[in-house]
């Protein structure tokens, strides 16, 4: 049974260029969550996520970034025009259930902004 | 706003115990442990969901006061496998896994 999946694992990006990162939940799970980790750090909720519906974005910044989950395919996280502070590892994780229910995360994806 | 975990950082050697604390300032309503080796991922330990609630498994054990607002984890017989930065996380809404908040984590380093 696989697992929470991400890609890439590492990204590397300039100044003003975007962003995607990718999550696919693990079978049969349709809640996704967003977390960013700076080095050194604790995990900084992003977004909650069900099928084609953003729950919670209220650790999202306002401006540049977006979330999504489609009815197909996986979850995406799109930062636009990104910036050196938005370097950091994302990880993303998935429930069964949105209540309080075990949350996998995936390996998680290391962006590099140069 | 999140739940504050102590100490920052634990050293110890093999064989001996730790206890991690993570207390919030809101009603705990579960309380869900997590370890993370360096440039891994967040891996699932254990979740506590009522007032009261011990769970363990292998040497790795937690409780859980819904009245003191808080949560502890115990390590006894530390292995070097144990080593690793623990969080704990709980749902900063009522219910819910909406915005979990997870402590800043606590460094866990097992020497031989």
């Amino acid at each position: 049974n696989a697992g929470v999946m991400q890609n890439p694992r590492h990204l590397v990006r300039r100044r003003g260029q975007e962003a995607r990162l990718r999550c696919s939940p693990m079978k049969g799970h349709s809640h996704v969550y967003w977390y960013r980790q700076l080095p050194e750090e604790g995990l900084k909720f992003m977004v909650y996520l069900q099928k084609e519906n953003i729950i919670d974005e209220s650790g999202m910044p306002k401006e540049r970034f977006s979330a999504e989950f489609p009815k197909e395919g996986p979850s995406i996280l799109r930062i636009q025009q990104v910036v050196r502070g938005d370097s950091a590892a994302y990880f993303c994780a998935s429930s069964l259930s949105g209540g309080p229910d075990t949350q996998y995360f995936g390996p998680g994806t290391r962006l590099t902004v140069l | 706003q999140q739940p504050v975990q102590s100490p920052q950082a634990v050293i110890l050697r093999e064989g001996e115990d730790a206890v991690i604390n993570c207390s919030s300032s809101k009603a705990l309503y579960s309380v869900h442990w997590y370890r993370q080796k360096h440039g891994e991922a967040p891996v699932f330990l254990m979740i506590l969901l009522k007032g009261g609630e011990q769970k363990g498994h292998d040497k790795i054990s937690a409780s859980f006061n819904e009245k003191k607002q808080q949560s502890s984890l115990y390590l006894t017989a530390s292995q070097l496998s144990y080593s690793g930065t623990y969080f704990c996380g709980t749902p900063w809404g009522a219910y819910n896994n909406n915005d979990m908040r997870f402590g800043a984590g606590t460094r866990l380093t097992v020497k031989p």
